[in-house]
Parts: C-alpha cells; structure tokens; sequence
C-alpha cells in the first residue's frame, strides 16, 4: 500500500483566516484522490475529489484542492474559514496498482476560534 | 436512502468475549469496506468486499472475520476480542472500486 502524508497534525485558525492543508502520496502511477471531512461526532464525507482533468478542484462548502502531479501533492484550501468548518480532514488516494484500495492519511485536525 | 447504517454504536467487551459488528448499505453497492480508526493514524482497511460471497483482507485483517452472504450486508466478526482492538469501525461502500466512498457512522468499540 502506498502511504500519504498529511504535515499538520493540529491546525487552529480564527474564522475568516485561510487555510491550507498539506496532502502528499508516494505513488508515482495513476491514482485517485479524496479529501474527506470529519465533524464532531460524525462519519467522514467526501468534500472533494480528482480522477482526471483540471488540476484544480471544486468541492462543497468552499473547498478547493490543487492536484501537483510534479509534487505528488494535493493541497486543500479554503480562503476563509467558519466556526463550522471545525473537523478532522483526511486525504486518501487509491490506486490501479494497489487494486483501488484507498489510503488514509493520519489526518489534520482543524480548530476555527470564532 | 438510509445509506450506511452500522449497529452497534457503541460496545464494551471483555478481553476474550466475541461480538459482530453489523453493516448494511441500501445503495446497491457492489463493493463494501470495513475500516478501524485510531487516533493520529488515520484509518486503515481491515476487510473489503468486491461483490456478495467475495471478501479479501485489508492492510490490517488479524484478529477480524467477514462474510458477504448479500449485496447489502457486510458484517465484521471479532472473535477473541483483545485491548488491542479498542477503536472506531467504520464500514464504507462505493459502487465501482474507484469511485467514492460512503461511510457509515461508526462504532465504537473499547476492549477492557
């Protein structure tokens, strides 16, 4: 399996502030890449996800994710975050190589002060 | 749809006792997932399931058992239940094997 890196473990930001997340994977081959959020007491949904096409990707609540092939990279970004924006982020790739079996990042934790 | 549902949501078990944690999806998924979620370790795949009667392990499968009799229900056994089980299970589906992923709710499970 291939691993993902994920660089802050704990992210705290005031509301309006920007935010970027870190998001890094060893697989040099064709892959797919997910973020997924974690609120409060609740199950992972998918906030945004790339197969192919443009690098820079849309997903809900103002979330945008910037896929760096180069960089085996896959930000996630937000100009200004909400109080409600308070979860734990993931990244997970999965891959042809790996029979699409998706990968995890350990994961940031994302506190906004209000 | 209901989605994932997963029951119980939480269980506190004696080392040694055995339990099933149950997943279902009315999605009509073909492919389901089992996951344990730690803390600071991300979550890692213990089981996944292709399609009814096909199961293989994940990164993680010691100490866990699977079945898939249907397209709707995938549960997890754990059979001699010891501390290091303690976690959050999450069960997953998704209708291709690279498409996305839904997450049922969780349960959590602590082994004393």
């Amino acid at each position: 399996a291939q691993s993902v890196s994920q660089h802050n473990h704990h992210v705290i930001l005031s509301e309006a502030a920007s935010l970027e997340l870190g998001c890094n994977y060893s697989y040099g081959g064709t892959v797919n890449l997910f973020w997924y959020v974690q609120y409060p007491g609740q199950h992972l949904q998918l906030l945004l996800k790339y197969f192919s096409g443009d690098p820079l990707v849309k997903g809900i609540k103002g979330f945008e994710a910037e896929f760096i092939k180069s960089k085996f990279s896959f930000n996630l970004r937000k100009p200004s975050v909400q109080w409600s924006d308070t979860a734990e982020y993931f990244c997970a790739v999965n891959a042809l190589k790996d029979d699409y079996k998706l990968s995890f990042g350990a994961g940031t934790t994302v506190t906004v002060r209000a | 749809n209901a989605g994932v549902t997963q029951t119980p949501k939480f269980r506190i078990l004696k080392i040694g006792q055995s339990m099933t944690l149950q997943c279902t999806q009315d999605m009509n998924h073909n492919y389901m997932y089992w996951y344990r979620q730690d803390p600071g370790m991300g979550l890692k795949l213990i089981y996944y399931s292709v399609g009814a009667g096909i199961t293989d392990k994940g990164e993680v499968p010691n100490g866990y058992n699977v079945s898939r009799s249907t397209t709707e229900d995938f549960p997890l056994r754990l059979e001699l239940a010891a501390p290091s089980q303690t976690s959050v299970y999450f069960c997953a589906s998704s209708r291709r094997e690279n498409n996305e992923q839904f997450f049922g709710p969780g349960t959590r499970l602590t082994v004393l």
